[in-house]
């Protein structure tokens, strides 16, 4: 079946780096993703990786896809006040019409 | 490009009263997805149209839960009668093309409350 899960909070002083762990179960993942929902906005694509990738770099955002542990992070260097938010995790599964699967969300908050 | 457009942005309504959620998606996208979010839990699927057809339904909790999208266009997601547990934040999104390998697009949501 399908799961995925994510620790609830990470909480970070400005500057340092934040590191967002999660793992799914599915292992015909074709792409993972990483959504970032603000405090009453929508939810807001931020990157994704194939799952033939191990590693994908965007500005301060890093991506690592462990496929052997089904284990995916995302790493948010010189994290700012205004990255606090929940993230989500999902998984896209080739043979299920493209639906996203979520993690439960990590909620962010980064201090002064 | 306009975004993916819903409405209400919130709704308060009674036990056993009917409700329905609007979503427009980007402009040429043919899949429409809903999803629900209920008390800090994860965004559970709820169903996937292609144009106005339904694709995958797996997700709809129960027969008080009807979606249409007459003319591949707009969404509507009805809940009727309305009770306590569907109370969370639908949202809505839109892909454009082959679905497995293109990004979703997600609306801002509507929070619903029902007492």
């Amino acid at each position: 079946g399908e799961d995925v899960e994510q620790s609830l909070f990470l909480s970070v002083r400005e500057g340092d780096s934040s590191v967002i762990n999660c793992t799914y179960t599915d292992s015909s993942s074709t792409y993972l993703y990483w959504y970032k929902q603000e405090p009453g906005a929508g939810l807001q694509l931020l990157t994704y990786i194939f799952s033939n990738m191990d590693m994908k770099q965007d500005q301060r955002l890093t991506v690592l896809l462990n496929k052997k542990d089904k284990h995916l992070s995302l790493r948010i260097a010189d994290t700012q006040t205004g990255d606090s938010a929940i993230y989500f995790c999902a998984e896209r599964i080739y043979n299920q019409g493209g639906k996203l699967i979520f993690g439960q969300g990590t909620e962010l908050s980064v201090k002064p | 490009e306009a975004g993916v457009t819903q409405f209400p942005s919130h709704s308060v309504i009674e036990k056993g009263q009917t409700v329905t959620l609007r979503c427009d998606p980007i402009s040429g996208h043919d899949n429409l997805y809903w999803y629900r979010r209920v008390m800090g839990k994860e965004i559970k699927f709820l169903l996937h149209f292609v144009k106005e057809s339904k694709q995958d339904e797996s997700g709809m909790p129960n027969n008080r839960f009807l979606a249409e999208r007459t003319g591949g266009t707009y969404s509507t997601l009805k809940v009727q009668p309305a009770e306590l547990e569907d109370s969370g934040v639908y949202f809505c999104a839109s892909s454009q093309g082959h679905s497995y390998n293109s990004p979703l697009h997600f609306g801002n949501g509507t929070r619903l409350t029902v007492t």
